[in-house]
Formats: structure tokens, C-alpha cells, sequence
């Protein structure tokens, strides 16, 4: 059963545009979500993380929006730029005892189009 | 900056031989994970370990084991390689949170491609 999901396998974005990446999950334990980017050949970077107390949380460029009663995330990157073509994973954790796992999505793969 | 290290970048092997994958991180975190990852299946948990000597089950355990002897070091072992076993290897690091709220950030290394003949 997959507790995280990303849909949408694939996105392409204009350059200077907004990307929109979503994420739903279905385990309602869950209270700490956060997004990674993956480049080709390297291991994902930490971008941005939400804790569930939030439903905004903004870095930048990047802003990740919770909302709980859907149990949906989604992270936005404005403007898009070329180096965020990746593929980001979204994952979600709770802080029940004993519990240091994260869960991951399979991921989208972001293009941005120059 | 949290830095994690793995022994290789690529490794070819052939079926049958004992794989070791290493990985080491300097930031003094509790916790370590081995992940692999495959197109269209995303990041899989292996094992982990939230301490020296201790490891848990992710979700594919099965052909591997895994050894923390050193807080910092934390190896995954391939005891018989099979070509299923050809993927991405990603370990990572956390730091164990305080005040009941887990920092549940991981820092990944830059992974090991593995290759199984």
C-alpha cells in the first residue's frame, strides 16, 4: 500500500513559469513532510519541509502548502529555472516513538523548458 | 555542512560474489539509512539503524544485511549478488531530534551504482 504518492510522473514547465508539484498521502499519522531534489547520478538534496502545525511554509523560491483535510501537499517553485530540472521526491514521516523513517513518493521529474 | 559519504561511485560485480557498500557520515547523527532506488519505484528502504550495534528492517531487507559497528560508519552487505539486486545504493543520515519532535531530515550521500552480471 502506498502511504505517498506523486502522480504525475512527469512535468514540463516554461522557464520563468510556475511549477506545481502535488503530493497526497493517506496515512493521517503523518506530521512532517518535506521535499528532495535528485539530480542524475547524485543523491537527493533536502529542498524544503512542512511541519503539519504549518500550511505554508516558503524558502526563497520555493513554497510548500499542507493541507491536512485533504491530506495533500504541493510545492511550488516561482520562477522555474532550468536548474530545477530534477526529479523531486516528496516524504513524509510522524513522531511516534521508535519512528525514524521517512516515507517517499516515486517522484516527478520536473523539465524546465529555456 | 552534513556530509555523507559512500566507498564508490560505480561497482560492477558478478552474480554470487559478496558486495560490501559503505557508507560514512562526519556529523555525529543517531540515525543511518540504506535506500535503493529504481526507475518508477522511487526510494526503497533497506535497513536502517538508529544506533551502534542496532538495525531495523526497512521495507526490502531480503539478500541484504547491514553492520554499524562505529557510530559514523554504516555498511550494507550483499552476501550472494543476483542481478535483481543492479540499482541505485543511497545511504543517508539524521540527527535524532529533541523536545519530542523528531528532526527527521536526512542528508543523502551521492550513491553507488551498482551493476550485477
Amino acid at each position: 500500500d502506498q502511504q505517498v504518492k506523486q502522480n504525475s510522473p512527469s512535468l514540463s514547465v516554461q522557464e520563468g513559469r510556475i511549477s506545481i508539484l502535488n503530493c497526497d498521502y493517506t496515512n493521517s499519522m503523518f506530521d512532517y513532510f518535506l521535499w528532495y531534489k535528485k539530480y542524475p547520478a547524485e543523491g537527493p538534496t533536502f529542498l524544503i519541509s512542512i511541519s503539519s502545525i504549518k500550511d505554508k511554509n516558503e524558502d526563497g523560491r520555493f513554497t510548500v502548502f499542507l493541507n491536512k483535510s485533504a491530506k495533500h501537499l504541493s510545492l511550488h517553485i516561482v520562477p522555474s529555472q532550468p536548474g530545477d530540472s530534477a526529479v523531486y521526491f516528496c516524504a513524509a514521516s510522524y513522531s511516534g516513538a521508535g519512528s525514524y523513517q521517512l516515507t517517499f513518493g516515486k517522484g516527478t521529474k520536473l523539465s524546465v523548458i529555456p | 555542512d552534513v556530509k555523507v559519504t559512500q566507498s564508490s561511485r560505480y561497482l560492477v560485480k558478478r552474480t554470487g560474489e559478496k558486495v560490501f557498500l559503505e557508507c560514512v557520515q562526519d556529523m555525529d547523527h543517531e540515525n543511518m539509512f540504506w535506500y535503493r532506488q529504481d526507475p518508477g519505484l522511487g526510494l526503497r528502504l533497506i535497513y536502517f539503524s538508529y544506533d551502534v550495534k542496532m538495525k531495523e528492517k526497512g521495507d526490502i531487507p531480503e539478500g541484504y544485511s547491514v553492520s554499524r559497528e562505529k557510530k559514523e560508519r554504516f555498511s550494507l552487505i550483499l552476501e550472494s549478488a543476483s542481478t535483481n539486486q543492479t540499482s541505485m545504493y543511497l545511504c543517508a543520515s539524521s540527527l535524532e531530534g529533541t523536545s519530542g519532535y523528531f528532526t527527521d531530515t536526512q542528508y543523502f550521500g551521492p550513491g553507488t551504482r551498482l551493476t550485477v552480471l
